[in-house]
């Protein structure tokens, strides 16, 4: 099964700065989601950009996809602490949805 | 509420000892799904199911069976654990493998 690749693995920034993470993947895919994970919790889904799309919004959330680079990007504006979590890509192709390591993103107040 | 429920949430339990982990969610969701999340692992699938009597391996099904007699059920049973079935495990659904999943709160299991 295709497993999404986070980088980087871990990011710490102040609050009110942008974060950027990225995603690579090897095979083509239908679709790639993006979820969020606060500390020992269950997985919450942010956004799903399908793989004829470019990019998509969702509030201070930003994906962008590249299907020739088959990489993703997820941007988080104005971070707050609250943003604080671990972040999953999960590419989908032909394979159930699996997903990386993720991104640890720290926000400091 | 839409919701993805599990238990027990937490188990401490003796090695070869059979247990069952309940997954259920009342959103009539086709796929369901168990993953198992360990320090510097990732989340790793061990069976999914498309739809009822459906099931298929993940990437580490070894030592773990499931079932799927209704939809919304999907339990996860482990028939002699072991130390190495120490993890966090998650239950997850959704309406199909191209539509968001929903994660349950997950259930802490040692083996000892």
């Amino acid at each position: 099964s295709q497993q999404g690749e986070e980088d980087p693995q871990a990011l710490s920034i102040q609050e009110g700065e942008n974060a950027t993470m990225n995603c690579s993947y090897k095979t083509s895919i239908n679709n790639l989601q993006w979820y969020r994970q606060n500390s020992g919790r269950g997985l919450v889904h942010l956004i799903l950009i399908r793989s004829n799309e470019r990019e998509k919004h969702s509030g201070r959330l930003r994906v962008t996809l590249d299907t020739s680079k088959k990489s993703s990007s997820l941007l988080i504006t104005a971070s707050r602490a609250a943003d604080t979590a671990s972040y999953f890509c999960a590419p989908r192709g032909n394979t159930p949805l699996v997903f990386g390591k993720g991104t640890r993103l720290s926000v400091i107040a | 509420e839409a919701q993805v429920t599990q238990n027990p949430r937490y188990l401490i339990t003796v090695t070869g000892k059979k247990l069952t982990v309940t997954c259920s969610q009342n959103m009539n969701h086709e796929y369901m799904s168990w993953y198992r999340q360990d320090p510097g692992l990732g989340l790793r699938q061990i069976y999914y199911s498309m739809n009822v009597e459906v099931t298929d391996k993940g990437d580490v099904p070894e030592g773990y069976k499931v079932s799927r007699k209704e939809k919304r059920n999907f339990p996860l049973i482990l028939e002699s654990p072991s130390p190495n079935q120490t993890s966090l495990y998650f239950c997850a659904s959704s309406y199909g493998t191209d539509y968001e999943q929903y994660f349950g709160p997950g259930t802490r299991l040692t083996v000892t």
